[in-house]
């Protein structure tokens, strides 16, 4: 199974929003309600940002936020921070208990 | 509060085999699948597979079966990857995660490195 798609960067000014797609097929995004989203820092674990498309965790700010349509699936980061900036992975179940991560996202904050 | 804490790092020889250990705590072990992932230098996250802690059934993700073993002591809380017959192209940072359809608790993960 190929990784889901991602766009290599994106970037936005604080306090800016930022979007990040993520595609993939009706095998997975597409065929289930079990896109999460991960934030990563250099040398760090990644960390769940969002989970079952666009359920937030406690502790995350509701400045986070996913949706999805059809095959994909989308993760907006409004009014950026600098700690922002970090690599953003989605993830997919993808059916027969097997899961799929994203290509990675690197987010930059100008 | 739940922690998962892997094993430290590791350098070993091409051809040699290697055990990473990802030990629980704060929740009910057999409660929760493990699942392993893979970063290799520079590169993004690949999805290894989960074992099913409460029947020890491991399902393993396309390109990881034959040298990647799943395997877990209940009585420890601890789920182990062990790796066989290491190849340069092994060398990555390793991570358990917890859940199989959304990973809400990592280990810090091991850096395993390959090399003659």
């Amino acid at each position: 199974q190929s990784a889901l798609t991602q766009p290599p960067s994106a970037s936005g000014s604080p306090g800016q929003s930022v979007t990040i797609s993520c595609t993939g097929t009706s095998s997975d995004v597409g065929g289930y309600n079990y896109v999460s989203w991960y934030q990563q820092h250099p040398g760090k674990a990644p960390k769940l940002m969002i989970y079952e498309v666009s359920e937030r965790p406690s502790g995350v700010p509701d400045r986070f936020s996913g949706s999805k349509s059809g095959n994909t699936a989308s993760l907006t980061v409004s009014g950026l921070q600098a700690e922002d900036e970090a690599d953003y992975y989605c993830s997919s179940y993808a059916g027969s208990n097997k899961g799929l991560f994203g290509t990675g996202t690197k987010v930059t904050v100008l | 509060q739940v922690q998962l804490v892997q094993s430290g790092s590791e350098l070993k020889k091409p051809g040699a085999s290697v055990k990473v250990s990802c030990k629980a705590s704060g929740y009910t072990f057999t409660s929760y699948g493990m699942n392993w992932v893979r970063q290799a230098p520079g590169q993004g996250l690949e999805w290894m597979g989960w074992i099913n802690t409460n029947t020890g059934n491991p399902t393993y993700a396309q390109g990881f079966t034959g040298r990647f073993v799943f395997s877990l002591d209940t009585s420890v809380s601890t789920a182990y990857l062990q790796i066989s017959s290491l190849k340069a192209e092994d060398t990555a940072v390793y991570y358990c995660a917890r859940e199989p359809k959304h990973f809400d608790y990592w280990g810090q993960g091991t850096l395993v490195t390959v090399s003659s």
